[in-house]
């Protein structure tokens, strides 16, 4: 079966360093997505894995381990406008979509 | 960049009604464009897969004859919710795959059915 996961809500402190993790088993693998959403909108794209590795893109960065079926999103310098919820999708369905996480609601505090 | 446009935003119906939701790629051809439900605090789901000029391939558990699809052109995807209730009532999103297989979502529609 398809399962992805990742935790449900995490908080930090604006300025402060947070990792989200997501792990998952899925029948296809063709790269992992991180999507950042805010209430009532549409998911944003942030980064996409395919490879093994870490990929930096400014504050944000995003890990993959395929042979472990792990990857996480790395929120540096968090500033209240990164409070969403960060969703992890593979694209590993038959079609070619994306299969989502239910999300991490992240709350930046001050 | 590539944009998706998804029509209406916000959508208030009565029960019986049905809503037509469109999605549009504004700049790129979309060969495939994929529909998702989103229940308040879930994740998204994906509904069904819409083909240019094919059927759509619905999700186990999603009815076809209620959620009724048509991707007619290269550009166009319409999702129609017909006799839409109250559990109908999501946030619905579009995604179009692009030729070099980009995905791109549309801004969402959010149906509330009275």
């Amino acid at each position: 079966g398809q399962n992805i996961d990742q935790p449900t809500e995490m908080t930090a402190t604006e300025g402060a360093i947070v990792q989200i993790n997501c792990t998952y088993q899925t029948s296809g693998f063709n790269g992992l997505f991180w999507y950042q959403q805010h209430a009532g909108e549409a998911p944003t794209f942030l980064s996409y894995n395919v490879l093994d590795g870490l990929e930096e893109k400014g504050r944000f960065s995003s890990f993959l381990s395929r042979s472990k079926g792990y990857s996480y999103l790395l929120l540096k310098e968090l500033q209240m406008k990164d409070s969403a919820s960060y969703l992890c999708a593979v694209a590993g369905g038959s079609q070619g979509n994306l299969i989502f996480g239910k999300g991490t609601k992240l709350s930046v505090k001050p | 960049g590539a944009v998706v446009s998804q029509h209406p935003s916000r959508v208030i119906c009565k029960s019986g009604t049905s809503v037509k939701i469109e999605c549009r790629s504004l700049d790129f051809q979309a060969t495939t464009m994929f529909w998702y439900r989103q229940f308040p605090k879930q994740s998204l789901m994906l509904m069904a897969t819409s083909n240019e000029g094919s059927k759509a391939t619905y999700e186990q558990g999603v009815e076809k004859d209620k959620f009724l699809i048509n991707h007619a052109s290269l550009t166009l995807s319409t999702l129609t919710v017909t006799s839409a209730h109250p559990e109908d009532s999501s946030f619905y999103i579009c995604s179009a795959r692009s030729l070099n297989e980009k995905l791109f979502f549309g801004s969402g529609t959010q149906l509330s059915v009275l």
